[in-house]
């Protein structure tokens, strides 16, 4: 299956630390990123390649990968970070994408 | 940098069909792979379509294969999303994305397929 779930929801007080995951086989064999979108915005990419943030991405932001198991952490949550997050990878079996079910990050 | 712009959404009924453009600057569009990936009112990312960088793989999400197609005109730097048969389940926002890490997206376009 390519499916990728993700807890719906999340609530992090401010300033403290969230970790946010995401869970499929095709984790497996590839690992697209992590996605964040606010209320009537367009996603923004802000992990890729398990690790790697794009210019301008705070460093609060850092992503990790084990197995089956995509997860995003936010250090020291900020108002701003309220958001849906999304993680994205590929079922290399067909070369479709997938992209997860979604968490709602609730800042505190 | 790079600038992505949808066009084409609209209202349209059951069954029929409607293409969106999305119109790309600021980069070497014809180097990059480029994905449609859509969004239900208040539902998550719904993966659509992927066209190689010289239109010669194209991949889609089975809800959506048969009935729409990708394509590309790199002489334009035009990514195009034929959608026929439409149903209701289509509505959405519609967002061109550039490959392959989705970065970064169109504002999208508003698909509603109603009578």
């Amino acid at each position: 299956s390519s499916e990728l779930t993700q807890d719906p929801a999340v609530s992090v007080a401010l300033g403290q630390t969230v970790r946010i995951t995401c869970q499929g086989d095709s984790l497996r064999g590839y690992y697209g990123g992590w996605y964040q979108q606010k209320p009537g915005q367009a996603p923004i990419l802000i992990i890729y390649d398990k690790t790697n943030r794009p210019s301008g991405i705070p460093d609060r932001f850092s992503g990790s990968s084990s197995g089956n198991t995509a997860s995003l952490t936010i250090t020291g949550a900020q108002a701003e970070d309220e958001a849906d997050y999304y993680c994205n990878s590929r079922d290399n079996s067909n070369n479709r994408h997938v992209f997860g079910t979604g968490t709602k990050v609730t800042v505190l | 940098q790079v600038l992505l712009v949808e066009s084409g959404g609209g209202v349209v009924q059951p069954g029929r069909s409607l293409r969106l453009s999305c119109a790309a600057s600021g980069y070497t569009f014809s180097n990059f792979a480029m994905h449609w990936v859509r969004q239900a009112p208040g539902k998550g990312l719904d993966w659509v379509a992927v066209i190689s960088y010289d239109g010669s793989y194209k991949y889609y999400a089975d809800s959506v294969k048969g009935r729409f197609t990708i394509s590309r005109d790199n002489s334009k730097n035009i990514l195009y999303l034929h959608m026929n048969s439409l149903r209701g389940e289509d509505t959405a926002v519609y967002y061109c994305a550039h490959g392959p890490s989705f970065d970064p997206w169109g504002q999208g376009t508003l698909v509603t397929v109603s009578s």
